[in-house]
Parts: structure tokens; sequence; C-alpha cells
């Protein structure tokens, strides 16, 4: 059974751009969560995903988005680039929404913003 | 705001020593799980305890919920450079919402 994969695995990008990670959740589950992590502040939790719906968002500004397709693949876009949102960006999923689910990570995309 | 703090921040050991790794916080939470990230890698779960004064033995490492729901360790018998890594405590509150994580504890094992 295929892991979380996670794509692209480096990326470099200047103050102001955007960029677009991707997230291809194991088969079958149909949650997905998105966590930022940096050496400073761990794992700080973005948002989650569920049948194509926003089930709970963390406490990032709204250059901070993301979304759901049918086959339950993930993306997360992030805007207006600054030189704080780098950091590795983890995407897990699990069966069922968060709470004693399982979480399954992906290996994460490494974003850094010159 | 519910709060995981994991302590020690860093630990540097020999091989086969034993360690303790904790995780606290004021809140209760209905579940609590540990996990491992290694360089390069997202984390992988280790364990998850529910029941307060749980106890689980993976092996070596030994996890440890508490009576009250909100502290947890990992003890770690004879470590070996294997367990090197990054462990993450994550905490489930009672209304289902997202996992919070501790910032964790980086654990170096030297042979």
């Amino acid at each position: 059974k295929a892991g979380v994969t996670q794509t692209p695995r480096y990326l470099i990008k200047t103050r102001g751009q955007q960029v677009t990670l991707s997230c291809s959740p194991i088969s079958g589950h149909r949650s997905v969560s998105w966590y930022q992590q940096t050496p400073g502040q761990g794992l700080q939790f973005l948002f989650e995903y569920f049948s194509e719906t926003q089930r709970n968002k963390g406490n990032f500004p709204g250059r901070f988005s993301g979304r759901q397709f049918s086959n339950s693949r993930s993306e997360m876009n992030v805007s207006t680039l600054e030189l704080g949102d780098s950091a590795l960006y983890l995407c897990a999923s699990s069966l069922a929404p968060q709470g004693n689910e399982k979480l399954f990570f992906g290996s994460g995309t490494q974003l850094s913003v010159l | 705001t519910q709060l995981l703090e994991q302590s020690p921040q860093f630990l540097s050991i020999q091989e086969g020593e034993n360690l303790t790794v904790y995780c606290n916080s004021s809140s209760v939470f209905s579940s609590l799980q540990w996990y491992r990230q290694e360089p390069g890698e997202g984390p992988v779960l280790l364990v998850t305890v529910v029941t307060g004064g749980e106890v689980k033995k993976l092996k070596r490492l030994t996890f440890q919920f508490g009576d009250a729901r909100k502290d947890s360790s990992l003890h770690i018998t004879a470590a070996q450079p294997g367990d090197t890594g990054l462990y993450l405590c994550a905490g489930s509150n009672q209304a289902g919402t997202a996992l919070i994580f501790g910032k964790g504890t980086t654990l170096s094992v030297s042979s």
C-alpha cells in the first residue's frame, strides 16, 4: 500500500510569489491534514479536509488556503510569500477525521523563501 | 489554547543508557499519541494511549498516560543509535478537533 505522497520535495521561492503544494493520501483515506513545521514552533496545524470540506482551521493568515478534490487528493496554496513562511510543510492522511485517528504523514515539502 | 510542553528539549546519551521524555499539559486530553520523526521524513506514530493510567510497551519503549490524562511519558531502556530522532507527543481533546503537537524532544544516541 503506497504511503502519503507529497510533491514537490523541495521548493525555493522569493518573497511575494505564491506556491502550491500537493498531497496524495493513502488509498481509502478521506481526511487530509496539513501542518507547518519549523525549528522554533514545532508542528503547527494549518487545516484539515474531509470529504472535500474544510473541517478545521488553525491560526494562520488568509494567505494560507487549501482544498480537497473528490479523489481525496489535497493542495495547499500560500500567496504573497514571506521569509517566515520558510518551513517543512507536512501532509497527513487518516481514514476518518482527526481525533483518536492514527495519522500517516508524508515526507513533507521543504519550502525556502528567499 | 491547549499546549503540550515536552522536556527535555534535547537529550544526548550513550548507547545502553536509559532515558525518559515528558509531555505535560494543564488541559485534559481524550488521548495522547507519540510519534518519532527522523531527518528528512515525516513523523511516524509509535503508540496511542487513551485511558488514564494506561501503560503500553513497545519493545524497549514504555509509554504511560497520566491518571488525570494531562501528561504522558516515554521511557526508553538501553537506548540504541537507531533510537535517534525527534520524539513528538500529540494530544486530542474531547471535541475531536485537530491534534496538538508538542515541540518535541531531539534524542541523539551515540555508540
